[in-house]
């Protein structure tokens, strides 16, 4: 089974922190994604990226940067936390199209203080 | 622009009763439709997918959707309701197309009363 893991399960930082999330699938899929999922809202995506060195912005990425120097890990990069960034962070990977469905990691949850 | 709706934000069943949850996309072409399912405290988990063909489709744990071209709708079904299925359930839907992501609806939670 392809494996995504999220560096941290849960997570506390201090508004204005620089602060990195990271994830690694193991399938060698092309595709990886940054979801976050707050209540009654579902999951929206930030960024994804298709291919190494390559991204694209989602529907709310405003306060987030990416990075994917290898085609395994796929980092999410909060410039200054802000405490409307508390929430749940998803990160997924699916081979090309996503026809075959997205696997996704555990998912952090991050709080800012 | 893609969308998903979900127009029930939770449902109550009785254990062993029969279960609809309703989906609504918006989008030109035929996507790729797909349920996804969270249990508290876990990741997500797909249930089944829709890309052609039978428009009846078969997932796990006994679920089933159906796509409905002409209502723009891929509702998922389950005959007899378990405890277990207490969770929250989410449609989406992506484009046939390299380069694009899965789009969530906002999800639907279900409760399950004995």
């Amino acid at each position: 089974d392809v494996k995504v893991t999220q560096s941290s399960r849960y997570l506390v930082k201090r508004t204005g922190e620089k602060v990195f999330l990271e994830c690694v699938q193991d399938m060698d899929h092309e595709n990886m994604f940054w979801y976050r999922q707050d209540p009654g809202l579902g999951l929206r995506l930030i960024y994804f990226s298709y291919d190494v060195k390559m991204k694209e912005k989602g529907d709310i990425p405003e306060g987030y940067s990416v990075s994917r120097e290898k085609k395994e890990r796929f980092s999410l990069i909060l410039e200054s936390a802000s405490t409307n960034q508390t929430s749940m962070y998803l990160c997924a990977s699916s081979l090309t199209t996503g026809a075959d469905g997205y696997t996704f990691g555990s998912g952090t949850r991050l709080t800012v203080v | 622009a893609q969308s998903v709706t979900q127009p029930d934000i939770h449902i109550t069943v009785s254990e062993g009763a029969s279960l609809e949850l309703r989906c609504n996309y918006s989008y030109g072409a035929t996507p790729y439709l797909f349920w996804y399912v969270q249990s508290p405290g876990q990741g997500l988990q797909l249930l089944l997918k829709y890309f052609s063909g039978d428009t009846l489709v078969q997932g796990i744990k006994g679920f089933e959707a159906e796509f409905k071209r002409s209502q723009s709708s891929f509702n998922l079904r389950k005959p007899s309701v378990h405890w277990s299925d207490a969770a929250e359930y989410f449609c989406a839907v992506v484009a046939n197309q390299a380069g694009t992501a899965l789009i969530f609806g906002k999800g639907t939670t279900l409760s399950v009363s004995s």
